[in-house]
């Protein structure tokens, strides 16, 4: 069974400085998609950042990146330029293969950006 | 296009009692997931529809649980005899076949049971 896994509940940045969040995935399949969403308090989640694992190139996405390893199963993300508006709950998530959409998501990183 | 809408924001209930929960995705997408999220941690997968049809439902959604989408359009996820257990936001989610891989959340509907 594919899972994945975030092994830092909070983590904090001053503004305008760079933070990476940490993710490690397993699975055995050899092509998948994995994706970072972010959560704002009492707002809804979105989209932030999708690799496709077939493609070597990490995705970047403005002030977004990814490092993806793909041996080695992980894919963090690094915020450069930390504004306020990214304080928030960040989630690795996983597609599951057969294009079927299907999410597994990791427990979750609380970032807060200091002023 | 206004996103993925669900209705309501907030219902608290009484333990045993049915309750039904609306989701509207954005009108062009023919998939539709339901995600439970309890506090503190990440979605879970519930069910996901491609128009109409139900093609997968996780264990997790117990009998207790269904999930309709009729004529492919608003979904409903209804709980019965609802469990403290089931507090819980439940998130919907939206995509287009040809756009699978990007999923449009709605704000979620809180349930708590008291």
């Amino acid at each position: 069974a594919q899972t994945v896994t975030q092994s830092q509940p909070e983590m904090s940045v001053q503004e305008a400085e760079t933070v990476t969040l940490s993710c490690t995935y397993d699975t055995s399949e050899s092509n998948y998609y994995l994706f970072w969403y972010k959560q704002p308090p009492s707002r809804q989640m979105i989209l932030v950042i999708r690799q496709e694992a077939y493609k070597q190139q990490n995705a970047t996405e403005n002030r977004f990146s990814v490092n993806f390893q793909k041996a080695a199963k992980s894919f963090s993300l690094k915020i450069s330029d930390s504004q306020l508006g990214d304080t928030a709950m960040y989630f690795c998530a996983f597609e599951v293969s057969g294009n079927t959409g299907k999410l597994i998501f990791g427990q979750g990183t609380t970032l807060q950006v200091k002023p | 296009d206004t996103g993925v809408s669900q209705d309501p924001r907030h219902k608290i209930t009484k333990r045993g009692q049915n309750v039904t929960f609306r989701c509207d995705p954005i009108s062009e997408h023919n998939r539709l997931y339901w995600y439970r999220q309890t506090l503190g941690q990440g979605p879970e997968f519930l069910t996901y529809f491609q128009n109409e049809a139900q093609l997968e439902k996780s264990r997790l959604l117990s009998d207790r649980f269904s999930a309709e989408r009729p004529k492919g359009s608003f979904s409903t996820l209804e709980i019965q005899r609802t469990e403290q257990g089931d507090s819980a936001m439940y998130l919907c989610a939206s995509s287009s076949t040809g756009t699978v891989h990007e999923q449009y959340f709605g704000p979620g509907t809180r349930l708590t049971v008291t």
